[in-house]
């Protein structure tokens, strides 16, 4: 059966460090993933965008990579804050031609000062 | 949350009873979608549009109708609701609808069916 599975429901970390969220997939293949940020209330907002012949995608503390060998994306955010507090959702394309996505749960991150 | 609103934000309505959920985009985008989210389940596509009078069927689509007079409404309709269609719903809309385009998505409703 196809899934996608976010690494855990919640992930705590001190200020400062590398938060590291996972996204595991099965029986897809997808030619995109997409990592969004979901405050308390509020609907998901797109952060990056990662293509299956990408390794790395960087913006600003985001690193995001996509290894389709292993169907696995790992999300990282760098000297992490407790603004960075939120849930975070990884989204896979999954139909040629329409951009028909699939999410994971999400991984809820807190950030503690 | 990108020109996209939908209204109501809150309701709380009984089992049997239908209820219409509106999506308003200001960005004339020719794409949009109506997902549901639920605890554990992700984001979920029910009926999507590519424009006007133009929709389909998405992963979770049985309940639920959808219709699109207009590129700037995408109205979702639960014919008869019932409980397990309490959920946080979301309208999002998309420029294209190629493969991996970025999603924008509205504030959300949130049902409560009785």
């Amino acid at each position: 059966s196809q899934k996608i599975e976010q690494n855990s429901e919640a992930l705590n970390i001190q200020e400062g460090k590398t938060a590291t969220l996972t996204c595991n997939y099965t029986n897809y293949s997808p030619a995109y993933l997409q990592w969004y940020r979901q405050d308390p209330g509020r609907g998901p907002v797109f952060l990056l965008l990662i293509r299956e012949n990408e390794k790395e995608k960087r913006k600003e503390r985001l690193k995001v990579t996509f290894d389709t060998t292993l169907k696995q994306s790992l999300f990282h955010i760098t000297a992490s804050q407790p603004a960075d507090s939120a849930t975070y959702l990884c989204a896979l394309d999954i139909r040629d031609g329409l951009n028909d996505m699939r999410f994971g749960a999400g991984t809820r991150l807190t950030v503690k000062p | 949350d990108a020109g996209i609103t939908q209204s109501p934000r809150h309701k709380v309505t009984e089992t049997g009873t239908p209820v219409t959920l509106r999506c308003h985009q200001t960005e004339n985008h020719r794409y949009m979608y109506w997902y549901r989210q639920d605890p554990g389940h992700g984001l979920r596509l029910i009926h999507y549009s590519y424009g006007v009078k133009d929709t389909d069927k998405g992963e979770v689509s049985d309940g639920y109708s959808v219709s699109r007079s207009k590129t700037e409404d995408f109205l979702l309709t639960l014919e008869s609701a019932t409980s397990s269609q309490t959920s946080v719903y979301f309208c999002a809309i998309s420029d294209g609808g190629a493969r991996g385009e970025t999603q924008y998505f509205g504030p959300g409703t949130r049902l409560l069916v009785l």
